[in-house]
């Protein structure tokens, strides 16, 4: 089946850094989305990207949908400790409605 | 506004006993999918409904059988439960094909 791949797996940051991951696919994508998972509830969407090269931003985040359509990134700039949980994305594909998921990265904030 | 509500939180089965997880959703999207998540493997699609009166395979749908009964409502139910459908499930409805809403989902053990 479709995959992305999303890296890092997982990150150790220390409260202040900046942060960076990203998801690429071998496929195109019509839709770009930036999930993040709180311990013990559902995925809650942080952004959505809708068209190549697209910039967007939410408060501290800010994602890319990538020109070549199969590529994005999701930074957070001066990180808090609320920040701490799991970075999904998820593309959707031209050819159907169905989201392909990454596996998550994992932010963990060293004391 | 509630979202997406499912039930129960937590449930624990013997294997072999059957029993069916509930998804509604009060958004009057047309989509309504269910995943599991399994440690490192992000999110698994198992059946989907894009619209009231149908439903789809997804990714890993065996063991597993799903009813859209109204456009609110859609049902996951294990018939015989197994130790490997262990996993943490989750509900999602889809805004016009883009954006999903999740549940806040299903903590399942089968011993």
């Amino acid at each position: 089946g479709q995959q992305l791949n999303q890296s890092p797996q997982s990150m150790f940051i220390q409260e202040g850094e900046d942060v960076s991951m990203n998801c690429t696919s071998s496929s195109i994508f019509n839709t770009w989305l930036w999930y993040k998972q709180d311990p013990g509830e559902g995925p809650v969407l942080l952004i959505a990207l809708y068209k190549a090269g697209e910039l967007t931003s939410n408060g501290r985040l800010t994602a890319q949908f990538g020109i070549t359509r199969k590529d994005s990134f999701l930074n957070i700039s001066a990180s808090i400790p609320s920040d701490v949980g799991i970075y999904f994305c998820a593309g959707r594909l031209d050819s159907n409605y169905q989201l392909i998921w990454g596996a998550g990265t994992k932010l963990i904030i060293k004391p | 506004n509630a979202g997406v509500t499912q039930t129960p939180k937590f449930q624990v089965l013997k294997t072999g006993q059957s029993m069916t997880l509930q998804c509604a959703q009060d958004m009057n999207h047309n989509s309504m999918y269910w995943y599991r998540q399994d440690p490192g493997m992000g999110l698994r699609l198992i059946y989907y409904s894009a619209s009231e009166g149908t439903t789809d395979k997804g990714e890993v749908p065996n063991g597993y059988n799903v009813s859209r009964l109204n456009k609110r409502e859609f049902s996951l139910r294990l018939e015989s439960a197994a130790p490997s459908q262990t996993s943490v499930y989750f509900c999602a409805s889809i805004k016009e094909s883009t954006e999903a809403f999740f549940g806040q989902g299903t903590r399942l053990t089968v011993v």
